[in-house]
Formats: C-alpha cells, structure tokens, sequence
C-alpha cells in the first residue's frame, strides 16, 4: 500500500468548512483513497473512499488530483463532535489490511 | 447501520490468564478482522477471517488464536496473557474482499481496552 503524508493537527472554526489534506505521491493506479476517522474512545468510523472521481456523500466530499498523487477531505459545516482524528489511507482493491497512519487531529473550535 | 458489537469496553485480566474477547455484527458480512492499536503504532492487524470457519494470520497472530463458528460472530482469544498484551482490540467487518471499493469498507465496533496485570 502507498505511503501518506497528513498533517499532524488542524483547527477549524464551528460551522466552517475543514478541508483536510493528504498527499499520496506513491498511489498505483489499482489503489483506493479511503477516510475514516476516530474519535476519542471510539472505534474508527468509515467516512468515504474514491478512486479518480470526486465523491460526495451525507458526511463528506473527497476531491482527488487529476494526477491522483493527493486528495482533500472536505466536512462542509463542521460541528463539534467533528472533533476526532482523521486517517487517510490508500489501499489496493482485494487487501486484507488497513495501514492506519498517524492522522490529523482535527479541533473544532466553538 | 452496520453495527459491530464488541462484548466489553474495559476489560482486566492477570497474566497467564486464557482472554476471550468477543465481537458480533449484525450485516451479515463475509469478512472479520481484529487489530490492536497502540499509541505510536497506529492499527496492527492481528487475524482476519473470510468465511466461517476460515481463518487468516495478520501482521502479528503470535500469542492470538481466533474462532469463527457463525458467521456474525468472531472471537479473539489469548492463550496465555502476557503484560505486552495490554492494549486497545479492536473488531471490525466488511462485505467481501473482491470488487468495488464501497464493498471493502471496514466497519468497526468501539474496542476493548483490555489490561493485563
């Protein structure tokens, strides 16, 4: 699986759009873009996943490069209980595994 | 929903000890997985099971065995509990391996933080 890249903390105000970044320069042209995210004391939730297109669903919007070597999860009206620790991860159709990295920690702030 | 149900969220055990930690869904998933996540370390993937009764070694099955009778239900279980075993397990299904990418979306339960004295 190709190694990604995201900052290590981000704030956002409440209400605002958080836009966080990933690059994945090393993506193969079979491998899928995945999002999830942890909140505290929880287990990850799944949010969202793409391959070339732009997705949107009831959580978020992922916008990926055309060269695919980067992509932005997008939660357009942040709350407060979007506080959490956000994963990006990619991954080749048919693997077993998810390589968790170590995330953004993304605050909301009232 | 999916909805992944680990049977405890805190759990203590004593070394030696045999632990059962126990995960149910309830989406009639093919696949089960179970990772413990460290601080540093991120998710390691422990075992993994495409079908009843089938069973696949993650990255580190040492001190792990698994069972899966039914296919909602997939058990983690220490043999002999060791102190390098505390962490937090956790439990998660997906529907088949093969296909889209929507299909392979992991779900997870909320852990065990399992301690071992």
């Amino acid at each position: 699986d190709a190694k990604t890249t995201q900052p290590p903390s981000m704030d956002c105000a409440e209400g605002r759009a958080a836009n966080l970044p990933c690059n994945h320069s090393t993506i193969s042209g079979n491998e899928y873009v995945y999002w999830y995210r942890q909140i505290h004391s929880q287990g990850p939730q799944y949010i969202i996943h793409g391959l070339k297109n732009n997705e949107t669903n009831e959580m978020a919007s992922l916008i990926i490069t055309e060269d695919r070597k980067s992509s932005t999860l997008i939660l357009p009206h942040a709350t407060l209980r979007d506080t959490a620790v956000y994963y990006c991860i990619v991954r080749q159709t048919g693997a077993n595994n998810l390589f968790f990295g170590t995330g953004t920690r993304l605050t909301v702030i009232p | 929903d999916v909805k992944v149900t680990q049977s405890s969220r805190y759990l203590v055990k004593r070394t030696g000890e045999k632990v059962f930690l126990e995960c149910v869904q309830d989406m009639d998933h093919e696949n089960m997985f179970w990772y413990r996540q460290d601080p540093g370390l991120g998710l390691r993937l422990i075992y993994f099971s495409y079908d009843v009764k089938m069973k696949e070694k993650g990255d580190i099955p040492e001190g792990y065995s698994v069972s899966r009778e039914k296919k909602e239900r997939f058990s983690l279980i220490l043999e002999s509990a060791s102190t390098n075993q505390t962490s937090m397990y956790l439990c998660a299904s997906s529907r088949g391996l093969i296909g889209s990418g929507s299909s392979q979306a992991q779900h997870f339960g909320d852990g065990t933080r399992l301690s071992i004295l």
